[in-house]
């Protein structure tokens, strides 16, 4: 099945230091979500972009609704050993799709 | 409760034979969706209920996958005849609106088909 663009695919850096992911899509989508996903667990929301150039804060995560509506980042600033995980994009399309597309996952290790 | 319940969390299942996971949504969730996630990749789509009326079952990969919600609360996902490529985690999500903008995931429910 379909699933957006998800970049990088794993990433290994040292804690406090800042990470970026992003999500490209072909696709215009009205929704970008940003979920969690720990190992044995369900994907968790951590922030929800609902207009075009939106930008959202929830703590140290911040993420950006593209202009384009083709496209959305999520920063996570000062990275603790908590962050580790696996981060996901999700888009919802317009009209009356209701199921969401998702990314193919970042891998998030941060080092000690 | 508080959150979306799956269950099993583990099921092994031996190659043909059928099996059924359960999702007991949010008390009130208007809209429940099944997601299928493969090792090392994000959740598909399967089917998307609102209420007890399957809207959508487009994701659904073959016959063998039938979904149901006959009181529009808890939701059973069955495979019949499970293959090794059912291998998978099928994850259930529910959300309060009939148009979703938040949805909350379960744990879900580990299949290994043997």
């Amino acid at each position: 099945g379909q699933q957006l663009n998800q970049s990088p695919q794993s990433m290994f850096i040292q804690e406090g230091e800042d990470v970026s992911m992003n999500c490209t899509s072909s696709s215009i989508f009205n929704t970008w979500l940003w979920y969690k996903q720990d190992p044995g667990e369900g994907p968790v929301l951590l922030i929800a972009l609902y207009k075009a150039g939106e930008l959202t804060s929830n703590g140290r995560l911040t993420a950006q609704f593209g202009i384009t509506r083709k496209d959305s980042f999520l920063n996570i600033s000062a990275s603790i050993p908590s962050d580790v995980g696996i981060y996901f994009c999700a888009g919802l399309r317009s009209g009356s799709a209701r199921q969401l597309t998702f990314g193919s996952g970042t891998q998030l290790t941060v080092l000690p | 409760g508080a959150g979306v319940s799956q269950s099993p969390r583990y099921k092994v299942a031996k190659r043909g034979q059928d099996v059924a996971l359960r999702c007991d949504p949010i008390s009130g969730h208007v809209s429940l969706f099944w997601y299928q996630q493969a090792l090392g990749q994000g959740p598909e789509f399967l089917t998307y209920f609102q209420n007890e009326a399957q809207l959508d079952k487009s994701g659904l990969p073959s016959d063998r996958f039938f979904a149901e919600r006959p009181e529009g609360s808890v939701s059973t996902l069955k495979i019949q005849r499970t293959q090794q490529e059912d291998s998978a985690v099928y994850l259930c999500a529910s959300s309060l609106d009939r148009v979703p903008k938040v949805y909350t995931f379960g744990s879900g429910t580990r299949l290994t088909v043997v």
